[in-house]
């Protein structure tokens, strides 16, 4: 079946500094691929996907890039800011569109 | 737009009785409706898909009885937690997928924390 194996957290960083969360996967077929942020209190938001292979996702100064080879997708970002600061999730969509969720990686960035 | 509501964000009951939660799509109409539970510093777990006018698919080890889920119309689908317990204490999360024009992503609820006392 379907898993993520996402880097475990608590990440903390200064700001400024550069990001990397790791995310790897496990699939049958051409899954597309996201992550999702969660800030204190709110619900999931989307904030980057790729559809296939070599595709890059980027929002907000975040980026992801779709590697069928190492069957990552590894979130990055040059620079965080404090208000980077939540919880950040790895997905998987399946061919039924079903997400199926990596466990979560806390980032906590300090001014 | 691809907005998604939940009702309450917080709710507290005792245990023994039933709590209902709503999810609303405001602006979009959802045939497929998604509840998921959280755990603390834990990822999110599929509890059911839920289909506008049909049965809910649940996952394997997901109580159908006691997790009652209702999709009455394309916008709305309710989760009923019945007879709770303590063990029931935790964040529920539902998402809507959107139809062609949002691109047939899942859209997320804030959430409902439930407390079972």
């Amino acid at each position: 079946g379907n898993s993520v194996t996402q880097m475990e957290g608590p990440v903390t960083l200064s700001e400024e500094a550069f990001l990397t969360i790791n995310c790897t996967y496990t699939a049958t077929g051409y899954p597309s691929l996201f992550w999702y942020v969660q800030y204190p209190g709110e619900g999931l938001q989307l904030l980057l996907k790729a559809t296939k292979a070599d595709d890059k996702g980027s929002n907000k100064g975040f980026e992801a890039t779709y590697r069928k080879e190492t069957t990552s997708f590894h979130l990055e970002k040059g620079s965080v800011q404090v208000s980077d600061s939540a919880v950040y999730f790895c997905a998987l969509g399946g061919s039924a569109r079903q997400l199926t969720f990596g466990s979560g990686t806390q980032l906590t960035v300090l001014p | 737009g691809a907005v998604v509501s939940q009702h309450p964000s917080r709710v507290i009951c005792k245990s023994g009785t039933s709590v209902k939660i709503e999810c609303r799509s405001l602006d979009f109409q959802a045939t497929t409706m998604f509840w998921y539970r959280q755990f603390p510093k834990k990822s999110l777990m599929l509890m059911a898909t839920s289909n506008e006018g049909s049965k809910a698919t649940y996952e394997q080890g997901v109580e159908k009885d006691k997790f009652l889920i209702n999709h009455a119309s394309l916008t709305l689908s309710t989760l009923t937690v019945t007879s709770a317990h303590p063990e029931d204490s935790s964040f529920y999360i539902c998402s809507a997928r959107g139809d062609s024009q949002f691109g047939y992503e899942q859209y997320f609820g804030p959430g409902t924390r439930l407390t079972v006392t």
